[in-house]
C-alpha cells in the first residue's frame, strides 16, 4: 500500500461530459502529480502541485484541470470528454517539490462510452 | 488487466532463474533513474532508483546499473519469482531541479513454472 489514495476506481461516461477524479497524498506529502496512462501513450505527466500551487505541466490538454486544496488531497477535472481521453489516471505524491520517488496510487480507470 | 493491447517487449524467464530488464533513456542531462514495477490493477510501485554519480545499486534481490556513455540503465532480479509478473518501467528525471519524470514504455516479465 503506497498510502495514496485515489477514487473512485473505476468511471464510465458518455463524450461531452464532465468528471472530477480525486487524490489523497501521502500522509506529510506536499507534492501531488497526476499521469494519464492510455494504450498508445504508456505513462504520461499531466501536472504537478506543490502545497497549493501550481509547479509543473506536461501534456495536460486545456480541456482538463487540475487543484490542489488546503488539505493538501487533489482533484483533477476533465471536461467535454471524448473516446480517446479513456485511460487509466494515476496520481503520485512526493514530500517536496523535487523529491523522488514518487509514490503512485491504485488510478482511476476511466471509461468513455 | 492493463496494458493489455499495449505492444510491450516480453521477457519470459524459468522461476529461479535472474532476470535482467534492459532501458535505453534519451536525455543525457537525466541525473536521476528509477524502476518502478506496475502489477495489473495496481499503480506503479517503486523498486529502486539511482543517481547519475553512481554506476550500480543494489536492493532486495535487484540491482540497477547505469552506463552514461551509452544511455542504458539495466534492472538485475535475481531468483525470479511468481509474483516478479507485472510490467518494469524505467523512468528518468531530466531536470535536475524538478520533479518531472519520463517513463519509458515498459517490459513485461513474465515467470514460467
Amino acid at each position: 500500500d503506497s498510502g495514496v489514495t485515489q477514487t473512485p476506481k473505476h468511471l464510465i461516461t458518455a463524450t461531452g461530459q464532465r468528471v472530477t477524479l480525486r487524490c489523497s497524498p501521502r500522509s506529510g506529502d506536499l507534492s501531488v502529480y497526476w499521469y494519464q496512462q492510455s494504450l498508445d501513450q504508456g505513462l504520461q505527466f499531466l501536472i504537478q502541485y506543490y502545497n497549493g500551487e501550481e509547479r509543473a505541466k506536461g501534456n495536460i490538454l486545456e480541456r482538463f484541470s487540475a487543484q490542489q486544496f488546503p488539505d493538501l488531497h487533489s482533484e483533477l477535472n476533465l471536461s467535454s470528454l471524448e473516446l480517446g481521453d479513456s485511460a487509466l489516471y494515476f496520481c503520485a505524491s512526493s514530500p517536496g517539490i523535487s523529491d523522488q520517488p514518487q509514490h503512485f496510487g491504485d488510478g482511476t480507470r476511466l471509461s468513455i462510452l | 488487466g492493463e496494458n493489455v493491447g499495449l505492444h510491450l517487449p516480453t521477457l519470459s524467464v524459468q522461476e529461479g532463474d535472474n532476470s535482467i530488464i534492459n532501458c535505453a533513456y534519451s536525455n543525457s542531462a537525466s541525473d536521476y533513474f528509477i524502476w518502478y514495477k506496475q502489477e495489473s490493477g495496481k499503480g506503479p510501485q517503486f523498486i529502486i532508483d539511482i543517481r547519475s554519480n553512481m554506476d550500480k545499486r543494489q536492493g532486495q534481490r535487484v540491482t540497477v546499473l547505469l552506463n552514461k556513455t551509452v544511455k542504458h540503465l539495466s534492472l538485475q532480479i535475481a531468483a525470479t519469482q511468481p509474483g516478479d509478473s507485472a510490467v518494469y518501467f524505467c523512468a528518468e528525471n531530466p531536470y535536475s531541479s524538478a520533479s518531472k519524470i519520463i517513463f519509458g514504455s515498459g517490459t513485461r516479465l513474465s515467470i514460467r513454472p
